[in-house]
């Protein structure tokens, strides 16, 4: 069984500030972790993966991801937000590469001016 | 690419009334999914397809079918439209793991 929880259904932050999206994953084997974005009225767009080699994954658009096993957790952090990064982020975990994924119910970001 | 294409985009279906979604991936994934999104409630997997002639329930499969005569194509069946059934519907296919998603069918029951 594999679960996601995602703390915080939204955040906002100023532009140029510290972005930090939470992700805490439940599995009972090593899991696989992922981070979509999805932008207003669009499907959801691969941000970064986590498939058991480095423990930081860095993604597209300055977005960065780290894998810490003793907490469970997948955190996304980007240094500087932009006004661009508004949109919704999920994150999912699966059991296999070519298993179904488990999603979160998502975390609103919103960049203010 | 055209990636993974659904059809339509929006649909207004009367309580009662059937209809078939339309999804089909250009990219010879054998794994492919119907997601809903409801507001503030994340993805939900109704059914899912890890090949041709292949599917399975996911979470929320009650008031749907599909089926998969072919790689491409993993068209999504309500019979009965109920306005529980008003959400996004997103088809997906994915390899090594990573989801493409399409542009998602808007359908309001009424």
């Amino acid at each position: 069984a594999q679960s996601v929880t995602q703390l915080g259904s939204h955040v906002s932050v100023s532009e140029g500030a510290l972005v930090l999206l939470r992700c805490n994953y439940s599995s009972s084997v090593p899991p696989y972790l992922f981070w979509y974005v999805q932008y207003p009225n669009q499907g959801l767009q691969l941000l970064l993966k986590y498939t058991s080699a480095a423990t930081l994954v860095k993604g597209i658009n300055g977005f960065e991801a780290e894998f810490k096993k003793s907490e469970t957790s997948f955190h996304l952090t980007k240094p500087s937000a932009h006004m661009s990064d508004a949109a919704e982020y999920f994150c999912a975990v699966s059991a296999a590469l070519g298993g179904k994924s488990t999603f979160g119910d998502g975390t609103t970001l919103t960049v203010k001016p | 690419n055209a990636g993974v294409t659904q059809t339509p985009k929006f649909r207004i279906l009367k309580i009662g009334q059937s209809m078939t979604l339309q999804c089909t991936q250009d990219m010879n994934h054998n794994y492919m999914y119907w997601y809903r999104q409801d507001p503030g409630m994340g993805l939900k997997l109704i059914y899912y397809s890890v090949g041709a002639g292949i599917t399975d329930k996911g979470e929320v499969p009650n008031g749907y079918n599909v089926s998969r005569s072919t790689t491409e194509d993993f068209p999504l069946r309500l019979e009965l439209a109920a306005p529980s059934q008003t959400s996004v519907y997103f088809c997906a296919s994915s390899y090594s793991g990573v989801a493409f998603f399409g542009q998602g069918t808007r359908l309001t029951v009424v």
